[in-house]
């Protein structure tokens, strides 16, 4: 079965340093998300993204957040200036329609020191 | 009023018996639902969606959507130690998004 596949498992980087979340999406699936978690807290929208545009964002998603589809297969979050808050796990999604389920990658842990 | 909102747990259920999984939501204009199960330290994983009032079954999982009441449920018989995770409620107001609820917590007991 197709799945999302979300690259590094792990990202340990420095305050102030830019850092870049890779996804590949499901190959027939036109709508990608970006969501966060916290340890022990719920999953947050960030972005969502249609025919190469951001439809929408959340109020997480500022001036440091920026999101591609560099190529056909990649969709990447890239933070700019990573602060400590910005620890949690990214998780990418991707759906067919955008009322139909999301299918989730199995996310990359941010750790910012 | 959260958007979405569920117990938190922890749920407590002796394998066998049926667990019961409560989701509320406050925005009218919803229209889809899904469960999604996530073990510790994982991703979601879909395990239901419903798009309109009623039940939906698949396996042990049953599913029922009230909009009336703005009230989502999922059923889950003859639990297994394995069903032990947090379940997540979602739903989909129609913008490009989930809310999610904050997870009940479920542990089968053998």
């Amino acid at each position: 079965e197709p799945e999302v596949t979300q690259t590094p498992s792990h990202q340990v980087t420095q305050m102030g340093q830019e850092v870049i979340l890779r996804c590949v999406p499901i190959s027939n699936h036109l709508y990608f998300y970006w969501y966060r978690q916290i340890l022990g807290q719920k999953v947050e929208f960030l972005v969502s993204f249609y025919n190469n545009e951001i439809s929408e964002k959340s109020e997480i998603f500022d001036d440091q957040f920026s999101v591609e589809r560099p190529d056909g297969s990649n969709f990447t979050l890239k933070i700019r200036s990573t602060k400590l808050e910005d620890s949690a796990m990214y998780f990418c999604a991707s759906t067919r329609q955008n009322d139909q389920p999301q299918h989730f990658g199995d996310g990359t842990r941010l750790s910012i020191l | 009023q959260k958007e979405v909102e569920q117990n938190s747990g922890p749920l407590s259920v002796p394998e066998g018996a049926i667990a019961s999984l409560n989701c509320t939501y406050s925005d009218r204009g919803s229209q889809s639902f899904f469960w999604y199960r996530q073990y510790s330290g994982k991703s979601p994983e879909l395990i239901m969606s419903i798009y309109s009032n009623g039940d939906k079954e698949d396996g042990r999982f049953t599913a029922q959507l009230n909009k009336a009441s703005q009230y989502v449920s999922l059923l889950i018989r003859d639990s297994q130690p394995s069903d032990s995770a947090t379940y997540l409620c979602a739903v989909n107001k129609g913008a490009q998004k989930l809310v999610f609820g904050q997870g009940t917590r479920l542990t089968i007991n053998p």
